[in-house]
């Protein structure tokens, strides 16, 4: 079992970065495959990217590479995303989710505001 | 990137209906797939996973097929509790997952 908790809202510049944590409990982090994904309001689930703790080799999603930075530390058991040149558009509630078989364990979300 | 094409975007239904969702994907992903349910401001809930497999506590009247690009999520027997939106999600590519974009099944 893997209890996911993660940094609290945010209210950002258009430009600026933000990043949003996400700290795990329980058992074997390093066994987990920890994705970040979005909702804007009223839209659908977006995958953003994933990295497995050990392997220090995220991968993101094409419209998000060279403005998504994921790491996570084995030795806190948290998980980070980095978002860069914020605008508008990027007002969403984000989620950390760790995912290992067929278990899956999400965080309760971020929210986002990118406002001027 | 893999594509998911999920249909119908919305539908009305009653309960105690039977109701179909399907996802197709643009090339083959074997059975490398999720269902998820979404209610308004929580986070999604798994319900099916290797595209056919029940997820613990999730009830029966769930229940997921197929196979390479053609995928269903039936729910037999629409109870209250299920009016929500439905998600697919592909992990067959390493860390390039996609999700569907959505199926809200609404009251009648």
């Amino acid at each position: 079992q893997v209890q996911l908790v993660q940094s609290g809202a945010e209210v950002k510049k258009p430009g600026s970065s933000v990043r949003v944590s996400c700290k795990a409990s329980g058992n074997s982090f390093s066994s987990h495959t920890i994705t970040w994904v979005r909702q804007a309001p009223g839209q659908g689930l977006e995958w953003m990217g994933g990295i497995i703790p050990g392997f220090d080799t995220p991968n993101y999603a094409q419209r998000f590479q060279g403005r998504v930075t994921m790491t996570a530390d084995a030795s806190t058991t948290t998980a980070y995303m980095e978002l860069s040149r914020l605008r508008s558009e990027d007002t969403a509630v984000y989620y950390c989710a760790a995912f290992s078989g067929s278990n899956d364990y999400w965080g309760q979300g971020t929210l986002l505001t990118v406002s001027s | 990137a893999i594509q998911m094409t999920q249909s119908p975007s919305s539908l009305s239904a009653s309960v105690g209906d039977r109701v179909t969702i399907t996802c197709r994907a643009s090339q083959g992903i074997r059975n490398d797939l999720f269902w998820y349910q979404q209610k308004p401001g929580k986070a999604p809930n798994l319900l099916i996973y290797g595209a056919s497999s029940l997820q613990r506590g999730v009830p029966s009247r769930f229940s997921g097929s197929g196979s390479g690009t053609d995928f269903t999520l039936t729910i037999s027997d629409l109870q209250p509790e299920d009016f929500a939106t439905y998600y697919c999600l592909q992990d067959h590519d390493y860390l390039q997952w996609t999700f569907g974009q959505g199926t809200t099944v609404e009251i009648k």
